[in-house]
C-alpha cells in the first residue's frame, strides 16, 4: 500500500533550527510536497522536490532522497509564526497526492 | 475574490438535514478536489473533478454527493450524515498534471459538525 510517515509533534525554540522528516512509500513517484497549515486555515504550499538534493527558499529548505524514500523540511531562525502543522505529500504515478498526517510544530520563546 | 473560496466556513447540521458546501476557484485551474480532514489523520481525498468530469471517487458513502457545474465551481451535497462525518472539508484546485507537478491551492475549509 501507499504510506507517508512523519512525526506527530515536535517542539523547538524561537531562533533555533528544526528538521521535520518524512518517509514515503508510493506506487511510482512524481515528486514530494511540503505544505504549511496554521490552525483553522488552509494548507499553503511550501516546496516541491522531484530530484535528489536540497532546495533552499529563504529560511525554509527541503531535501529529497529518492533512493531512500525520504525527505525533510528544514526551518531556520524559527519564529513564533512558524508554529503550525507541516504536511508531507508524495505524488504517485497517477499524479494523485498521498498525504501524511502532518507534524504539529510548537515554537517556544 | 482571489484564490479558492469556500462557503459556509462553519456548518452545524442534524443527521436528517440536507445541506450543501460550495467551493469557487478564481485561478483558471481545470481540476478540483474535495478533501476531508479529521484531527491527527492524513487528508482524505474524497472526489476529483478534471475538466468537469469526476475522475476519482475514493469509496465515499453515498450520503456525500459532489457536483461540478463548471471548471470554477464545485459543490458537495450532504444528506443524512452521521456524527463521525464531523470534520474540516477542504476544497482545492490545480492545473492538470502531465509533465509538470500539480501544486494544489486550498480553500479555507468548512468546519462541519453533525449533531
Amino acid at each position: 500500500g501507499q504510506n507517508i510517515d512523519q512525526p506527530t509533534e515536535m517542539t523547538a525554540t524561537e531562533g533555533a533550527i528544526v528538521q521535520i522528516n518524512c518517509t514515503y512509500q508510493t506506487s511510482g513517484f512524481n515528486g514530494l510536497f511540503w505544505y504549511q497549515q496554521h490552525a483553522g486555515e488552509a494548507p499553503t504550499f511550501l516546496s516541491y522536490n522531484v530530484l535528489d538534493g536540497l532546495e533552499e527558499k529563504g529560511r525554509f529548505s527541503s531535501f529529497l532522497s529518492r533512493s531512500k524514500g525520504y525527505s525533510y523540511l528544514l526551518l531556520k531562525e524559527l519564529q513564533m509564526k512558524d508554529s503550525a502543522s507541516y504536511l508531507c505529500a508524495a505524488l504517485d504515478s497517477n499524479y494523485q497526492l498521498i498525504w501524511g498526517a502532518g507534524t504539529k510544530l510548537i515554537i517556544k520563546p | 475574490e482571489t484564490g479558492v473560496t469556500q462557503t459556509p466556513r462553519h456548518l452545524v447540521m442534524g443527521m436528517t438535514n440536507k445541506k450543501s458546501l460550495k467551493c469557487e476557484q478564481h485561478l483558471g485551474h481545470n481540476a478540483m478536489y474535495w478533501y476531508k480532514q479529521s484531527a491527527k489523520k492524513p487528508l482524505e481525498l474524497m472526489f476529483v473533478y478534471s475538466l468537469e468530469e469526476r475522475v476519482e471517487n475514493n469509496s465515499v458513502p453515498s450520503r456525500f454527493s459532489p457536483e461540478c457545474p463548471n471548471s470554477s465551481h464545485l459543490f458537495l451535497h450532504l444528506h443524512t450524515l452521521q456524527p463521525e462525518d464531523s470534520a474540516l472539508y477542504l476544497c482545492a484546485s490545480s492545473q492538470l498534471a502531465g509533465g509538470d507537478y500539480n501544486e494544489q491551492f486550498f480553500g479555507p475549509g468548512t468546519r462541519l459538525t453533525v449533531l
